[in-house]
């Protein structure tokens, strides 16, 4: 158990809805990362949230935003969906503001799938 | 065109046997490469961490090498048990990219008895 909690597990809705992903890093971690790793493709990074502020942008389309809360937990938001964003989406924690030596934590994932 | 590159895609090797794994890169310069192990359905776990300037580190029977002359690394598995089979992932830390990770595509390995 890696102290990344992911809500919810698993997440099945149609094409043009929307949904929020929730992830709450591990004790004392500052940094969430948001990944998506679609069926047989490598992990994609979307996004890094540090203390509540943004701090790197990756592969994230403009019809997904994501925040960090002052509890520091963090919510992905994806909109207008389509079939080609059915992925497991992951978060990751961290110490580190940057993405440096530090270890990235992993979640246990969510599997969004679009119908 | 995908920066990390890892070989083979897929292996199956028989329980107890030693197999290496490899990652080229083109990513730089780089801070750090990372090997993580991912079992099915679940998020990736960190196996090693080499900053530019260390050759070879271990982590139990995992052992991983690095050449940055060659942008080369492998992750070596001693003794493989049926609990290895998993995918390895290479991940490289692009500095000119503000410090992202770079992920491959891993190696689906899988120990059969």
């Amino acid at each position: 158990d890696s102290g990344v909690t992911q809500t919810p597990k698993h997440l099945i809705t149609a094409t043009g809805q929307r949904v929020t992903l929730r992830c709450s890093p591990r004790s004392g971690d500052l940094s969430v990362y948001w990944y998506q790793q679609s069926l047989d493709q490598g992990l994609q990074f979307l996004i890094q949230y540090y203390n509540g502020e943004e701090r790197a942008k990756g592969n994230i389309l403009e019809r997904f935003s994501a925040q960090q809360f002052p509890d520091l937990h963090s919510e992905l938001n994806l909109s207008s969906l389509e079939l080609g964003d059915s992925a497991l989406y992951f978060c990751a924690s961290s110490e580190d503001p940057g993405q440096g030596l530090y270890e990235q934590y992993f979640g246990p994932g969510t599997r969004l799938t679009v119908t | 065109k995908n920066q990390v590159e890892q070989s083979p895609q897929s292996l199956i090797i028989l329980e107890g046997k030693n197999c290496t794994l490899q990652c080229n890169y083109t990513v730089s310069p780089f801070s750090n490469l990372r090997w993580y192990k991912q079992d099915t359905g679940r998020g990736p776990v960190s196996l090693t961490i080499m900053t530019f300037s260390e050759n070879t580190k271990s982590n139990g029977r995992y052992t991983a090498t690095l050449d940055a002359d060659t942008k080369q690394s492998s992750l070596h598995i001693t003794a493989s048990q049926l609990s290895d089979s998993a995918s390895y992932i290479c991940v490289v830390n692009a500095m000119e990219y503000g410090n992202k990770l770079v992920f491959g595509a891993g190696t689906i390995l899988r120990v059969k008895s």
